[in-house]
C-alpha cells in the first residue's frame, strides 16, 4: 500500500493567518492521464469526512475559494489563505490512485 | 441530491459476523463509474479503506482484511451490504460509505459506531 504521511499533525492558528498542510507519499501518484490522485478531506468534530481538493488541485464544489491545493508527484499541500474558526478540524489527504485507498494520520487545526 | 446513510448493530459480540447496510439516493450504482467505498475509523485514529464495488459489480478487498470481508449490491433498492466475519474489539470503529464518481469520492454517509464487546 502507499503510505501517506501529513506534517505537522497539530496547526494552531491566529484567526486572519494563513495555514499550510503537508502530504509525501511513498509512490508517485501522478497517473498517466496527467492527473495526480490526491485529495484533502476536512473532518470537523463529530462529522464525517468532507472533500475540499481533488485531484491535488481542483476544489471542490462549494468549497470556499481560500482553501487551494497545489503539488505533484510525492508532496502535496493545502494551504488555507486566511483562517476561519469554521476550519476547526482534522485534515487528511488520501491517495485514490490505487483502489486500495490510504490516507494520511491527519492535521488537527486548532484556533489559537 | 446525492445521500448516503450507513445502517447496522450499534454492538456484536467478539466471533460475531457484523452486517452493514449502506442506503443511497440520488444516483444509480449501475451508472458506469460509479462505485461505493466502504471506510472505516476506529476511535481517535485515522482512516483505513476496506472495501469497493463497481458499477460493474467488481469488488476490491482490503489485502490485511479480504478473508473476513463480502461486499454487495442491490442495484435495484439502491442498497450496498457489506460483511464482516469474526469480529474483535479492535474492529469497533465508525464505519462509513462513500461515493466514487469516476475519479472522486465526493459523498459520504454520516457514519455508523459499532461497538464489538461481550
Amino acid at each position: 500500500d502507499i503510505v501517506m504521511t501529513q506534517s505537522p499533525l497539530s496547526l494552531p492558528v491566529t484567526p486572519g493567518e494563513p495555514a499550510s498542510i503537508s502530504c509525501r507519499s511513498s509512490q508517485s501518484l501522478l497517473h498517466s492521464n496527467g492527473y495526480n490522485y490526491l485529495d484533502w478531506y476536512l473532518q470537523k468534530p463529530g462529522h464525517s469526512p468532507q472533500l475540499l481538493i481533488y485531484l491535488a488541485s481542483n476544489r471542490a464544489s462549494g468549497v470556499p475559494d481560500r482553501f487551494s491545493g497545489s503539488g505533484s508527484g510525492t508532496y502535496f499541500t493545502l494551504k488555507i489563505s486566511r483562517v476561519e474558526a469554521e476550519d476547526v478540524g482534522v485534515y487528511y489527504c488520501m491517495q485514490a490512485l490505487e483502489t486500495s485507498l490510504t490516507f494520511g494520520q491527519g492535521t488537527r487545526l486548532e484556533i489559537k | 441530491q446525492v445521500t448516503l446513510r450507513e445502517s447496522g448493530p450499534a454492538l456484536v459480540k467478539p466471533t460475531q459476523t457484523l452486517r452493514l447496510t449502506c442506503a443511497f439516493s440520488g444516483f444509480s450504482l449501475s451508472t458506469f463509474g460509479m462505485c461505493v467505498s466502504w471506510i472505516r475509523q476506529s476511535p481517535g485514529k485515522a482512516l483505513e479503506w476496506l472495501a469497493r464495488i463497481d458499477w460493474d459489480d467488481d469488488k476490491y478487498y482490503s489485502t490485511s482484511l479480504k478473508t473476513r470481508l463480502t461486499i454487495s449490491k442491490d442495484t435495484s433498492k439502491n442498497q450496498v451490504v457489506l460483511t464482516m466475519t469474526k469480529m474483535d474489539p479492535e474492529d469497533t470503529a465508525t464505519y462509513y460509505c462513500a461515493r466514487m464518481d469516476g475519479e472522486i469520492y465526493d459523498y459520504w454517509g454520516q457514519g455508523t459506531l459499532v461497538t464489538v464487546s461481550s
